[in-house]
């Protein structure tokens, strides 16, 4: 079946830095979606991606569809302490289900 | 214009028992997923449906678990005679009809199912 690699696994930052996480699939797919999520909530959309190679910006993040169709990153700078959480990736097809990575888990150290 | 809503956003069953998540999806969606979250892990698919009708039920276990889409009021999502592995997390996400750059699905708060 399908599969999404999300990397790295967790990480700890200092206030301020940059943060940079990617995800990998075995299949490629038409959209690509960035989740946050706190604890105790739903998933909430950052950032999606319709075309390969597209690079989009919202704020702080930035994300980018791989030109293969098979991977994205996802980019935020300056990070501040509201940061922290866990971020999945998705892959979709479309009105298709969406299918999520393991997540990255964000710390944020003041 | 209220987001995803879902009810109740925790249940406790004893096994045996039988589970009913709601979901009333964004105001003009009309497509309805159901995904499960494990602790620590990202979320599954379990069944899309539409109004009335089930798309793709691929992500729902065989017996046990069913759902339904009506034509008036919420989704809800089916448990009966609930197993301790029956504890998750369970979210529902709506996405709007119309071409394929307004598919994206939002999300509800979920519910938190435990079963003792």
């Amino acid at each position: 079946g399908q599969q999404l690699n999300q990397s790295p696994q967790s990480m700890f930052i200092q206030e301020g830095e940059d943060v940079s996480m990617n995800c990998t699939s075995s299949s490629i797919f038409n959209t690509w979606l960035w989740y946050k999520q706190d604890p105790g909530e739903g998933p909430v959309l950052l950032i999606a991606l319709y075309k390969a190679g597209e690079l989009t910006s919202n704020g702080r993040l930035t994300a980018q569809f791989g030109i293969t169709r098979k991977d994205s990153f996802l980019n935020i700078s300056a990070s501040i302490p509201s940061d922290v959480g866990i971020y999945f990736c998705a892959g979709q097809w479309t009105y298709d289900k969406v299918i999520f990575g393991p997540g990255t888990s964000l710390s944020v150290i003041p | 214009n209220a987001g995803v809503m879902q009810n109740p956003r925790h249940l406790v069953r004893r096994r045996g028992q039988e589970a009913r998540l709601r979901c009333s999806p964004m105001k003009g969606h009309s497509h309805v997923y159901w995904y499960r979250q494990l602790p620590e892990e990202g979320l599954k698919f379990m069944v899309y449906l539409q109004k009335e009708n089930i798309i793709d039920e691929s992500g729902m276990p065989k017996e046990r678990f069913s759902a339904e889409f009506p034509k008036e009021g919420p989704s809800i999502l089916r448990i009966q005679q609930v197993v301790r592995g029956d504890s998750a997390a369970y979210f529902c996400a709506s996405s709007p009809p119309g071409g394929p750059v307004t598919d994206t699905q939002y999300f509800g708060p979920g519910t938190r199912l435990t079963v003792l």
